[in-house]
């Protein structure tokens, strides 16, 4: 069964630091999108993906975010300067139609 | 917009007995429901969905939840839990806006198997 993958699965950084989290989506999928889980709270949106631009974004998903398909298969997202509050779980997913297969998860810890 | 609610943050249960999680959610359009399941550091699984149709929707590990479009509920139930089931299970809803779905997640409840 196809499934979505993530790399790394876990990232450890300094604050200020630049961090880019990688996605490989289903080959046959569409749409994009990448969630985050702040350890004890629930999943949160950040940003969907299709047609080679954001189709939407959360209010989280501020300027230090960025999400880009360099190669056609990859889907990254990018945090300029890490801030200690990004430390969380981030989901990637993708979709055909109407429901997301997610990723495993990285787990950034921001120190 | 669109929102879900998990009643329950926690739902303690002995082995072999039977357990519902309660999931409301709130939306002015048509909905499409899910319920995912993450087991201790792993990523989301999705357990179940409905989409359209029959109102009864299985899933997987033996797990099963009714839409229920005048309560806005959408209850997940188990008639016999085992150990391995101990996780967390989320309830989601999506609208198709646009050619695209974002999924707006419940809190999540913590289902904890007591042998």
């Amino acid at each position: 069964e196809p499934e979505v993958t993530q790399t790394p699965s876990h990232q450890v950084t300094q604050m200020g630091q630049e961090v880019i989290l990688r996605c490989v989506p289903i080959s046959n999928h569409l749409y994009f999108y990448w969630y985050r889980q702040i350890l004890g709270q629930k999943v949160e949106f950040l940003v969907s993906f299709y047609n080679n631009e954001i189709s939407e974004k959360s209010e989280i998903f501020d300027d230090q975010f960025s999400v880009e398909r360099p190669d056609g298969s990859n889907f990254t997202l990018k945090i300029r300067s890490t801030k200690l509050e990004d430390s969380a779980m981030y989901f990637c997913a993708s979709s055909e139609k109407v429901w997301g297969i997610f990723g495993p998860g990285t787990r950034l810890t921001v120190l | 917009a669109q929102s879900v609610t998990q009643l329950d943050s926690q739902v303690p249960v002995f082995e072999e007995a039977p357990v519902e999680l309660r999931c409301n959610y709130s939306s002015s359009v048509s909905v499409y429901l899910f319920w995912y399941v993450q087991y201790p550091n792993q990523g989301l699984q999705l357990l179940l969905k409905y989409l359209s149709g029959s109102t009864l929707v299985k899933g997987i590990n033996g797990f099963e939840a009714e839409f229920n479009k005048s309560q806005t509920s959408f209850h997940l139930r188990k008639p016999s839990v085992h150990i391995s089931d101990t996780a967390e299970y989320f309830c989601a809803v999506s609208s198709p806006s646009g050619g695209y779905q974002k999924v707006t997640f419940g809190t999540g409840t913590k289902l904890q198997v007591i042998p």
